[in-house]
C-alpha cells in the first residue's frame, strides 16, 4: 500500500456541488498539507496542520475547507465548487526530523464543469 | 515577484548528453533547497536535497549559490527515463515549502 492514499483519483463534479478529497498516510507523520497544481505555476500550498488540534490556512485558503480528524487522515472540502477551482490536488506529509522532505499523495484530478 | 523561479523549458537532449538548468530564490532567509521530480501527471518526489557545499547523487549533481540565491541541477551521461519536470523546492518557514513551476526535461534516443 502507498505511504499516502489519496480518494477519488479523478472526479468530475458540477459547480456549486460540495466535495471532498480524503487523504490518509501510513507514515506516522504529524504534518499534512494540501496543494493544489495548475500549469505554469507550480504547486500553492491550500491548507496545512502540525497535528490533530491544528489547522492552517496557506496561501489559496479561500473556498476550501479541511478537517484533520485523526493523525493518518486530513480531508479536504470545496463547500461550492467553481471553475477556476479544477486542479490538480496534492496532498503531503513531512517529517521534520527528515529535512522537511515531502512525500506526496498520487493525487487528485478534479473537474468542476 | 514569485518565490522560487524557474526556465520552463523544455530541454531536449539527446541520449548521454549533459543538461544542466537554474532556479532562482527570493528570500535571502531561505534554509533548505531541493531538486523533485515529476512525471507526467504523477505526484513530485524528492530526487535530493541540495546542501551548500554542492552535492552529487550518481549522475545528479546540485549546487547552491546563497549570494546569488540560486541552485542548479545538473544531469550527466542522460537515460531516457531522466525525461521528466524537475521542481526547484525551497524551505522558507518551518512549514512551508515553496515550489517552483518546474523545468521540463526531454531525452531522445
Amino acid at each position: 500500500d502507498a505511504d499516502v492514499t489519496q480518494t477519488p483519483r479523478n472526479r468530475i463534479t458540477k459547480t456549486g456541488k460540495r466535495i471532498m478529497l480524503e487523504c490518509s498516510q501510513t507514515k506516522g507523520h504529524d504534518r499534512m498539507y494540501w496543494y493544489r497544481q495548475d500549469p505554469g505555476l507550480g504547486l500553492r500550498l491550500i491548507y496545512y496542520s502540525f497535528d490533530v488540534k491544528d489547522i492552517n490556512k496557506g496561501e489559496i485558503s479561500d473556498g476550501y475547507s479541511v478537517s484533520r480528524q485523526a493523525q493518518a487522515k486530513f480531508s479536504l472540502s470545496l463547500e461550492s465548487a467553481i471553475p477556476n477551482q479544477t486542479a490538480l490536488y496534492f496532498c503531503a506529509t513531512s517529517d521534520p526530523g527528515q529535512n522537511y522532505g515531502y512525500t506526496f499523495g498520487s493525487g487528485t484530478r478534479l473537474t468542476v464543469v | 515577484r514569485k518565490e522560487v523561479e524557474q526556465d520552463p523549458g523544455p530541454f531536449n537532449v539527446p541520449e548521454g548528453a549533459t543538461v544542466a538548468f537554474n532556479c532562482t530564490y527570493s528570500n535571502s532567509a531561505s534554509q533548505s533547497f531541493f531538486w523533485y521530480r515529476q512525471d507526467c501527471r504523477k505526484e513530485p518526489k524528492l530526487l535530493m536535497s541540495v546542501y551548500s557545499s554542492g552535492n552529487e547523487d550518481g549522475r545528479f549533481t546540485a549546487q547552491l549559490n546563497r549570494a546569488s540565491q540560486y541552485i542548479s541541477l545538473l544531469i550527466r551521461d542522460s537515460k531516457l527515463s531522466d525525461s521528466a519536470t524537475y521542481l526547484c523546492v525551497v524551505n522558507i518557514h518551518d512549514y512551508k515549502l515553496s515550489f517552483g513551476a518546474g523545468t521540463t526535461v526531454t531525452v531522445r534516443a
